[in-house]
């Protein structure tokens, strides 16, 4: 199985809205409504933000939203603030009962 | 509040077998969720390598599979991950996870570091 694939970086000022992409396959993104996402600050631990696609765990800010159309997912960060620069990750759940990360891509908020 | 921990040896030697333990405490691992193992290479991204099922079913990355064995032992309240024949494409920052299914890991380790060398 292969890495989902993010874009290396993207880039927001505050107040932006911006999203990230993670495409995969019809063996995984496209056949399953278990994507998740998760945030990832320098030298600590990843923290879940998203999952089934669009779901939100407590805690985490409404301005995080999740979505996805045929083979890709995106996660949409509205409202940008600067505590959000960090790496964010994707994960789907893939055919013989299998998980698949993205490559990660790394937010910066100008 | 649960909490995960990680330990074991931060260096191997290659050819060796890499093992390491996650101490779970706030919950009883019988009890319920997938207990799973990520990795992240020095640099790079997360890597799933399995989870196990609170009642034993086992689920491996099809790329690790010939090589990872991951044991729960429930009188200790924690769950294992061995790696065998390891190379020093195999160090990184190893985590172990809780997830409710078993793609959401909402409750993570701190993480250890392990570097395979001589």
């Amino acid at each position: 199985q292969s890495a989902l694939t993010q874009p290396a970086s993207v880039s927001g000022s505050p107040g932006q809205s911006i999203t990230i992409s993670c495409t995969g396959t019809s063996s995984d993104v496209g056949s399953y409504n278990l994507v998740s996402w998760y945030q990832q600050d320098p030298g600590k631990a990843p923290k879940l933000m998203i999952y089934e696609i669009s779901k939100r765990p407590s805690g985490v800010s409404n301005r995080f939203s999740g979505s996805k159309s045929g083979n890709s997912a995106s996660l949409t960060i509205s409202g940008l603030q600067a505590e959000d620069e960090a790496d964010y990750y994707c994960c789907s759940y893939a055919s013989s009962t299998s998980l698949v990360f993205g490559g990660g891509t790394k937010l910066t908020v100008l | 509040q649960v909490q995960l921990q990680e330990s074991g040896p931060g260096l191997v030697k290659p050819s060796e077998t890499l093992s390491l333990s996650c101490a779970v405490s706030g919950y009883s691992i019988s009890s319920g969720y997938y207990w799973g193992w990520i990795r992240q290479p020095p640099g790079k991204g997360l890597e799933w390598i399995g989870s196990i099922y609170h009642s034993g079913s086992t689920y491996y990355n099809p790329s690790l599979k010939s090589r990872v064995t991951i044991s729960v032992d429930t009188s200790k309240n924690q769950f294992s991950l061995k790696l065998s024949s390891v190379t020093a494409a195999d160090t990184a920052v190893y985590y172990c996870a809780r997830s409710r299914g078993l793609d959401t890991f909402d409750i993570w380790g701190q993480g250890t570091m392990v570097t395979v060398s001589s």
